[in-house]
């Protein structure tokens, strides 16, 4: 059973930096093919995709936060870590993990098959 | 450009059918998904690689595609299929568009 969990603090401060953990469980990031990301969706808007790590170490970013994000994995431990810097209220969302699957990806376009519950992170002072 | 854009909503009586549409320039070279999503849910995987259905996904969702548009059609429309709904594909660098986004509301 493919599970994704997702931790972190539920309130930030502005400029400060997020972390969240994905926990997942059920599969390995070390299986070839499989790759993870994070996805957000502020409240009542539509959703947006912020970073992924593959099972190889290859790390892809959203090309309008890259310089704020930092994706990386620790296999061993089921969990993918996502760093966010110099946090704003605009990034006030509901962050997901989600998995693509080992044959997900054709052609450079990748769907993603099992979400995490989400967390709410709201950025106030 | 990636953008994907969808109508913001869609209205469909019980037994007709409902047809969203997303359009975007890369659609011609990527495949397209779409994602089902409830109030205070994670969204939910419905069509993959244009029209392809996952398991579990019942035979009256069907997708569809030609030229930059791609069509997410609800076959007898019945009151759970009242959700938001999302296409999803990549840009020119292989990173995930999403699209605006529906919101189907069934009567």
């Amino acid at each position: 059973q493919v599970t994704l969990k997702e931790s972190g603090p539920a309130l930030v401060k502005p400029t400060q930096t997020l972390t969240l953990t994905c926990t997942f469980s059920g599969f390995s990031l070390s299986t070839s093919g499989m790759r993870v990301s994070w996805i957000r969706q502020p409240p009542g808007k539509a959703l947006e995709w912020l970073a992924r790590i593959d099972w190889d170490e290859d790390k892809f970013y959203s090309t309008s936060l890259k310089t704020r994000l930092t994706i990386s994995k620790d296999a061993s431990k089921n969990q993918v870590v996502l760093t966010m810097t110099n946090m704003d209220p605009v990034d006030t969302a509901t962050y997901y993990c989600a998995r693509t699957p080992p044959g997900g990806c054709s052609g450079g376009s990748c769907y993603v098959d099992y979400w995490g519950q989400g967390t709410l992170v709201t950025v106030s002072s | 450009s990636s953008d994907l854009t969808q109508p913001p909503s869609v209205s469909v009586s019980p037994g007709q059918t409902a047809r969203i549409t997303c359009s975007g320039d890369a659609l011609p070279k990527q495949y397209a998904y779409w994602y089902q999503q409830k109030p205070g849910q994670a969204p939910v995987l419905v069509i993959y690689k244009d029209s392809e259905r996952p398991s579990g996904i019942p035979e009256r969702i069907s997708g569809s595609s030609s030229g930059t548009t791609v069509t997410l059609t609800i076959s007898g429309v019945q009151a759970e299929d009242e959700a938001d709904y999302y296409c999803q594909s990549a840009d020119n660098s292989g990173t995930y568009v999403f699209g605006t986004g529906t919101k189907v509301t069934v009567l």
